[in-house]
């Protein structure tokens, strides 16, 4: 069964500073990869998604995430961040011939000023 | 935005009463999710449709229940609500499993005491 680990709980970063968000899977067969971002009292929304091709995979708000099969690793990245980027960001998987999709823990990001 | 409905959006029942919680998607959505999320935890799958009277257990699914009757309407079911099901629902829909974007409801917030 696939698995999702978001190896950072919280990760502070200053205004216009480069951020990076950390998520590794584990999974036997192909899988489809996602990252959801959750505003404060709200529910989620896809930021991005790869299912097969280009491993960089760019999304909304300036975000990007690349692909690694070996490391089987889907890390989440903006150049630049802002203070409207404080949230709780999900990365997902969902194994190809399967219904489920496992979210992992998540990841609070925190702009400081 | 995909039409989906989640009620009531908050709730408090006491321990040992059944409970219900509606998911209502206008979008023709055939997979459907309901989710519990808890801090340190995040996302937690706790059952899921395919279709019509096709459901399946996730990760999380003892003390819940579930039923589709209709393609539109998802209900999750706690039988007897215990304070360890206190928590944030979240019902969501894909158009055609787990490799496309899912969207989510606003929660339900339950509280068991």
């Amino acid at each position: 069964a696939q698995s999702v680990t978001q190896l950072d709980s919280q990760v502070p970063v200053f205004e216009e500073a480069p951020v990076e968000l950390r998520c590794n899977y584990s999974s036997s067969v192909s899988v489809y990869l996602f990252w959801y971002v959750q505003y404060p009292n709200q529910g989620l929304q896809l930021l991005l998604k790869y299912l097969s091709g280009s491993t960089l995979v760019k999304g909304i708000n300036g975000f990007e995430a690349e692909f690694n099969k070996s490391q089987t690793s889907f890390h989440l990245r903006k150049p630049s961040v802002h203070i409207s980027d404080t949230a709780e960001y999900f990365c997902a998987v969902s194994e190809r011939r399967d219904d489920k999709i496992i979210f992992g823990k998540g990841t609070r990001l925190h702009i400081l000023p | 935005d995909a039409g989906i409905t989640q009620s009531p959006r908050h709730k408090v029942t006491e321990t040992g009463t059944p409970v219900t919680l509606r998911c209502h998607q206008t979008e023709n959505h055939r997979y459907m999710y309901w989710y519990r999320q808890d801090p340190g935890h995040g996302l937690r799958l706790i059952h899921y449709s395919y279709g019509v009277k096709d459901t399946d257990k996730g990760e999380v699914s003892d003390g819940y229940s579930v039923s589709r009757s209709k393609t539109e309407d998802f209900l999750l079911t706690l039988e007897s609500a215990t304070s360890s099901q206190t928590s944030v629902y979240f019902c969501a829909t894909t158009q055609v499993s787990g490799n496309t974007e899912a969207f989510f409801g606003q929660g339900t917030r339950l509280t068991v005491v």
